[in-house]
């Protein structure tokens, strides 16, 4: 079993859908947890840290549940420029920052 | 935006022959990293580092080696390349910062071709 598991993708969703993507991981001992957005043939750039109590950042809404050891990342009122992959990203802690393999997401006009 | 740098973004080159690319960051992080990526694949790391003169090997074997002799310069070489290291190279840094949990940031990565 891999250590983050991610949604299989593609997305292909309408300008203006909600979407959700979900991501589990296997180890309890995991410390934090981020989202990145990475365009194709670009780096992964962080969409936002995860937090135990939930964050939102405008359209943009994380979950974390540790007991269930799952994570999820919430898209409202999605724009042409919201296609990309969401990589969840767990830290075991040090340098262990574990990437997840990633759902693609493309938004259709 | 991350102040993290890389040279070359983009290079092709021929068997055999030796190459370093750099990654400079200028948030004074102490951890750098390598990871490799390949076309639609997970990130792997292949170096890290917690500070200057500190190199560790990552989960993927990989056949280049680095230095941190200054906390912002991090490169990375291949004595002698080889078509097999034809990949996308990212680096990142991060620091824990007060309350924040140890965040990545990421370089725009070097496109290396070996022919």
């Amino acid at each position: 079993r891999k250590e983050v598991e991610q949604d299989p993708g593609p997305f292909n969703v309408p300008e203006g859908a909600t979407v959700a993507f979900n991501c589990t991981y296997s180890n309890s001992a995991s410390q934090s947890f981020f989202w990145y957005r990475q365009d194709c043939r670009k780096e992964p750039k962080l969409l936002m840290s995860v937090y135990s109590s939930g964050n939102e950042d405008g359209r943009f809404t994380a979950q974390l549940n540790r007991a269930s050891q799952y994570i999820s990342l919430l898209i409202r009122d999605s724009k042409l420029s919201d296609s990309a992959t969401y990589l969840c990203v767990v830290n075991l802690g040090g340098q262990n920052f574990v990437f997840g393999p990633g759902t693609r997401l493309s938004v259709l006009p | 935006e991350a102040d993290i740098y890389q040279t070359p973004r983009y290079l092709v080159i021929g068997t055999g022959k030796k190459i370093t690319l750099e990654c400079s960051q200028t948030m004074g992080h102490d951890k750098m990293y390598w990871y490799q990526q390949d076309p639609g694949m997970e990130l792997h790391l292949i170096h890290y580092s917690y500070g200057v003169n500190s190199t560790e090997k990552g989960d993927l074997s990989s056949e280049s080696t680095v230095s941190r002799i200054r906390t912002e310069h991090f490169p990375l070489t291949l004595e002698s390349a080889r078509p097999s290291h034809t990949s996308q190279y990212l680096c990142a840094s991060s620091e824990v910062a007060g309350s924040f949990p140890d965040t990545q940031y990421f370089g725009p990565g070097t496109r290396l071709t070996v022919l």
